[in-house]
């Protein structure tokens, strides 16, 4: 079946522009993370979302950042004016939260100019 | 709070030599123990996992064993082959909240012939 998938899988952008980055979980996934991967920071958490309930934003570095998850599929992160140390891959991950295995996209890699 | 140490790299070994990787962790409650790999321009994946103490996760030849008294959970594989070469993270899940994945900053492993 399909795998978690992301877009753009690349995106340059010029620092203080906005971006959004998309995510689409497995079907049937309820629960769906959003992690950062950097040279600096290694793999942190962004952000998590379960079903319909609000989301757990304990990980989002700064409130330039935010997330929606719509009808419970498909998500969206947006990176307000972007700056150079944003620059990261940003992963998605989706899992059946009993089963408790995070299945993750190949990324989307952010370059900030 | 929740943290993983991880053995630093880069590792080089010779085809068939014996694999270990350190992995520690600190934890509160019972937390789940995992290794992902991430192979040369692709995606995180799941290797193998252990959810509590004493058990062994397995997986292509791969084995860690979560050790509660030694905090461990270090990675082994016996003959390792050039198609093993890749970066290997150690990361653990609290089973509370957002059950969000804690990551080692990764090892990376190089298998020559």
């Amino acid at each position: 079946g399909a795998g978690v998938s992301q877009s753009p899988s690349n995106k340059v952008t010029e620092k203080g522009k906005d971006v959004e980055l998309r995510c689409d979980p497995i079907s049937g996934h309820t629960a769906l993370y959003w992690y950062r991967q950097s040279l600096g920071q290694g793999l942190e958490f962004l952000i998590y979302f379960q079903g319909n309930s609000a989301p757990d934003k304990s990980g989002l570095p700064s409130d330039r950042f935010s997330a929606e998850r719509t009808g419970g599929s498909v998500s969206t992160l947006t990176i307000q004016r972007t700056q150079q140390e944003d620059s990261a891959v940003y992963l998605c991950a989706s899992s059946y939260p009993l089963y408790n295995e995070q299945f993750f996209g190949p990324g989307t890699r952010l370059t900030v100019l | 709070g929740d943290s993983v140490t991880q053995m630093e790299g880069p590792v080089t070994l010779s085809e068939e030599a014996f694999l270990t990787i350190n992995c520690t962790y600190t934890a509160t409650g019972y937390p789940s123990l995992f290794w992902y790999v991430q192979y040369p321009g692709e995606g995180l994946q799941l290797l193998l996992k252990a959810t509590k103490a004493d058990d062994k996760g397995s997986n292509k030849g791969f084995e860690a064993t979560y050790r509660k008294e030694t905090t461990s959970f270090h990675l082994e594989k016996g003959s390792v082959q050039v198609s093993d070469s890749a970066v290997y993270f150690c990361a653990l899940s609290d089973q509370t909240g957002a059950n969000n994945l804690f990551f080692g900053t990764g090892t990376r492993l190089t298998v020559i012939p």
